[in-house]
């Protein structure tokens, strides 16, 4: 079983859609949580980060961490063609983020 | 502020030839992560570094692989004897050092070096 489960879609969904993107774990030591985003040819970026359990927003995008339940979510409002890209979900244990796990990405494309 | 430079950008290789792929970290970076990323597969952490000591190599391969990250110039990642197997995107990231109880909630990525096995 991997550590980090996360569907890798590819999933499309119309303009101004909300998208949910999901991801399961196993390892209930992972205490901090991330989202990157990954355009086609181009290496990963940080959205957003959360630690332990709770929700966090920036501008469009929630972010959700469910810790009993092993399970984190990303929330995009108004989606927009600039969307699309590949979100992965990612963890590690300590604030020193030296070790960290991917899942293996969802594929977002957003239809004008 | 540059960001984190890899090159090159594509790399052809043969079978049992060896590959160079460089890292040049954001200024200010002491710690360099390398991951490979397989077709429609996530990031697999290989090797973290700082320089001149490597922190965490659990996920290389014992064979072939080797990484370093000299006091001066770019971090560089081995891979000897290449197989038709090598072949990935192999990606540089980048983080400051740790300040206590602080989250390097950052690991700056370089845009990857692609690297083909004939």
């Amino acid at each position: 079983q991997k550590e980090v489960e996360q569907d890798p879609g590819p999933l499309s969904v119309p303009e101004g859609a909300i998208v949910s993107l999901n991801c399961t774990y196993s390892n209930s030591a992972f205490q901090y949580f991330m989202w990157y985003r990954q355009y086609s040819r181009k290496g990963p970026e940080l959205l957003m980060y959360t630690y332990s359990s709770g929700n966090k927003e920036d501008g469009r995008f929630t972010a959700q961490v469910d810790k009993s339940s092993k399970y984190i979510s990303l929330f995009i409002r108004d989606s927009q063609p600039s969307d699309s890209a590949t979100y992965l979900c990612a963890m590690c244990v300590d604030s020193s983020a030296s070790k960290i796990i991917f899942g293996s990405g969802t594929r977002l494309s957003i239809r004008p | 502020n540059a960001g984190v430079m890899q090159n090159p950008r594509h790399l052809v290789r043969r079978r049992g030839q060896e590959a160079r792929l460089r890292c040049s970290p954001m200024k200010g970076h002491s710690h360099v992560y390398w991951y490979r990323q397989l077709p429609e597969e996530g990031l697999k952490f290989m090797v973290y570094l700082q320089k001149e000591n490597i922190i965490d190599e659990s996920g290389m391969p014992k064979e072939r692989f080797s990484a370093e990250f000299p006091k001066e110039g770019p971090s560089i990642l081995r891979i000897q004897q290449v197989v038709r197997g090598d072949s990935a995107a192999y990606f540089c990231a980048s983080s400051p050092p740790p300040g206590p109880g602080s989250f390097t909630d950052t690991q700056y990525f370089g845009p990857g070096t692609r690297l083909t096995v004939l």
